[in-house]
């Protein structure tokens, strides 16, 4: 009965691999997220997507290209594996706009 | 540039005090309030919102609000070691009904 659940929990890989980050929601929710979370616990929102559309692009290198392919749904990939994107990536959801976000257990990626 | 303000602490509180938390923030526009609470190498996990200006209370919590003065707080009564945490400040600004902004946390930190 997990709300938001993401795969994997860890990821460890080299510089320049790709890898992805898979993300579901059963709470019914329109809107997903994906946020990142550095060194210093600072969150920053990456993406959004409400009902499939993408609504919000934050200045993240394009090596990062999220998907949805339906409103339960958010993938991340990453092409190029940088090490300064090693972090734990949060994927979330939330009804509407304004409503409480429901966070996933997160995916710690790092980069060697 | 919206932003979010937050003591990042460490707050030590005795075990059974009162422990309270402060955010500012900048755009007085905006429209919902959010705490989270996160636990080291957890996901952060909603406590309390607010809309309108006052408080709001939730069982050992209450959320007050003050849109004169821009800021929001969060009072603990009765701390206990478990909520040994860092809360985090989250708004809504009034330009984006899907965009959050983020204070960087307070550690708290409950001394049995």
């Amino acid at each position: 009965d997990t709300a938001v659940s993401q795969t994997p929990k860890y990821l460890v890989t080299q510089m320049g691999n790709d890898k992805s980050i898979k993300c579901e929601q059963n709470l019914g929710h329109d809107t997903m997220y994906w946020y990142k979370q550095d060194s210093k616990k600072f969150l920053k929102i990456m993406f959004s997507y409400n009902n499939k559309e993408l609504i919000i692009n934050e200045t993240v290198p394009n090596r990062f290209s999220p998907k949805s392919p339906d409103k339960a749904h958010l993938n991340l990939h990453i092409n190029s594996l940088e090490l300064g994107d090693s972090a734990v990536y949060f994927c979330a959801s939330s009804q509407e706009g304004r409503s409480p976000l429901h966070f996933g257990n997160g995916t710690r990626l790092t980069v060697t | 540039q919206k932003e979010v303000e937050q003591n990042s602490g460490p707050l030590s509180v005795p075990e059974g005090a009162i422990a309270s938390l402060n955010c500012t923030y900048s755009d007085r526009g905006s429209q919902s309030f959010f705490w989270y609470r996160q636990y080291s190498g957890k996901s952060p996990e909603l406590i309390m919102f607010i809309y309108s200006n006052g408080d709001k209370e939730d069982g050992r919590f209450t959320a007050q609000l003050n849109k004169a003065s821009q800021y929001v707080s969060l009072l603990i009564r009765d701390s206990q070691p478990s909520d040994s945490a860092t809360y985090l400040c989250a708004v809504t600004p009034r330009d984006s009904n899907y965009q959050l902004i983020w204070g960087a946390g307070t550690k708290l930190i409950i001394k049995p």
